[in-house]
């Protein structure tokens, strides 16, 4: 998985309580992302980064924040997890946002599931 | 509206037989598009990548090929292995990475 670790690899958690999922790199990648993975649907952009504390907002950035205060590390918080954010998490890194080089390595994935 | 669109949506072959995945997209402006495998509670990982000035690109028995006049792509298999078991997703770039929804291949022995 690309050098690319995410904690915790599974979670419950109840509706309301926040909830911080961690992405570590050790590939140096100026870009990070975070996606969600449900059921019938592609992959779907949370939020992503392209450098230390420059974040920017994807299709589905609702009820989620993110934060990178290094650059080998992205956290994804939802500060009052509902129940129709149970999914599979998905972090991603790139060397470049766009172009030939935009190849994105996918961490192994965090199950969350909002009782 | 960006689409890449994917079928079937789940396939099941048996061990050594070939196979073919479609992918159709309405992206624009148009990058790159690569196939995706991802195996069960695995993440995604790259399996090919092409231009628009390709039309095909091999890895080992994964051939991939893309016509960007009419917009598709497909992915095909060859004397498939139980290893190739999982999903393969369709990602165009335009911009950002626009994903298709998958397509589940089960080889059975």
């Amino acid at each position: 998985d690309a050098g690319i670790t995410q904690s915790p690899r599974h979670k419950v958690t109840e509706t309301g309580t926040p909830v911080t999922l961690r992405c570590h790199q050790t590939e140096n990648h100026r870009y990070m992302y975070w996606y969600r993975q449900d059921p019938g649907h592609g992959l779907r952009l949370i939020h992503y980064s392209y450098g230390v504390k420059d974040t920017d907002k994807g299709e589905v950035s609702d009820g989620y924040s993110v934060s990178r205060s290094k650059t080998e590390d992205f956290l994804l918080t939802l500060e009052s997890a509902t129940s129709s954010q149970t999914s599979v998490y998905f972090c991603a890194i790139s060397e470049a946002g766009t172009g030939d080089a935009d190849t994105q390595y996918f961490g192994p994935g965090t199950r969350l599931t909002v009782l | 509206k960006n689409q890449v669109e994917q079928s079937p949506q789940s396939l099941i072959i048996l061990e050594g037989k070939n196979c073919t995945l479609q992918c159709n997209y309405t992206v624009s402006p148009f990058s790159n598009l690569r196939w995706y495998k991802q195996d069960t509670g695995r993440g995604p990982v790259s399996l090919t990548i092409m231009t628009f000035s390709e039309n095909t690109k091999s890895n080992g028995r994964y051939t991939a090929t893309l016509d960007a006049d009419t917009k598709q792509s497909s992915l095909h298999i060859t004397a498939s292995q139980l290893s190739d078991s999982a999903s393969y997703i369709c990602v165009v770039s335009a911009g950002k990475l626009i994903f298709g929804a998958g397509t589940r291949l089960a080889v059975h022995p």
